[in-house]
């Protein structure tokens, strides 16, 4: 199995309600980032934490880092239709030499 | 600045045949990626290269060679398509800041074997 696996792998939500996707990894790293992916796009960075950091936020973005369960959750609040896309988590496992190894995607959709 | 950019966006090869897929970065990043992007699988990382004139084979290095000539560009290349190498391919780039690293991704290109 992978380093990173996403759950829920689909997640279907109305505008407005938060949503919340987890992640969990099995060996240890630097730090764990969350990415997005539009349709038809590439990836793009959202926010890293890194593994001495418990929490982070950024704008409707929460992460939590738990390192003794080695998972993550990113939690997106208030949706908005613009959030349906894939969501991956990355992880930069320690000596890894600036490799990062994705998961296999969460596929979130907004219902308007 | 464009970022990453990759050519070409789309290809349609034969069994056998040959291509070279573009990446170029402005950002003067030193390291360099390129993943191959399957249904349910994830992205997996080909081969990357931390700095100009060196190149490291990733997850699924087979088929598929790299150069790294000028540190804007890193190239990807099949000798020999096969229809197991259909897929979307991404370059990426990033550099090292206090520890960590976040890749900046190219738009991709969608390459089909038939």
């Amino acid at each position: 199995s992978q380093q990173g696996e996403e759950d829920p792998q689909a997640l279907s939500i109305q505008e407005g309600e938060n949503a919340t996707m987890n992640c969990s990894y099995k060996t240890s790293i630097n730090n764990l980032q969350w990415y997005r992916q539009n349709s038809g796009r590439g990836l793009v960075h959202l926010i890293l934490i890194r593994s001495n950091e418990r929490e982070k936020h950024s704008g409707r973005l929460r992460v939590t880092l738990d390192t003794s369960k080695k998972s993550s959750s990113l939690l997106i609040t208030a949706s908005r239709a613009a959030d349906t896309a894939s969501y991956f988590c990355a992880t930069d496992v320690t000596g890894a030499n600036s490799k990062l190894t994705f998961g296999k995607g969460i596929t979130l959709s907004v219902r308007p | 600045n464009a970022g990453v950019t990759q050519t070409p966006k789309f290809r349609v090869l034969k069994t056998g045949q040959s291509m070279t897929l573009l990446c170029a970065q402005d950002m003067n990043h030193e390291y360099m990626y390129w993943y191959r992007q399957d249904p349910g699988m994830g992205l997996r990382l080909i081969h990357y290269s931390v700095g100009e004139g060196t190149t490291a084979k990733g997850e699924v290095p087979d088929g598929y060679n790299v150069s790294r000539l000028k540190k804007q560009n890193f190239l990807l290349g099949l000798e020999s398509a096969a229809p197991s190498q259909t897929s979307v391919y991404f370059c990426a780039s990033s550099y090292w800041d206090r520890g960590t690293d976040t890749q900046y991704f190219g738009p991709g290109t969608r390459l089909t074997v038939l």
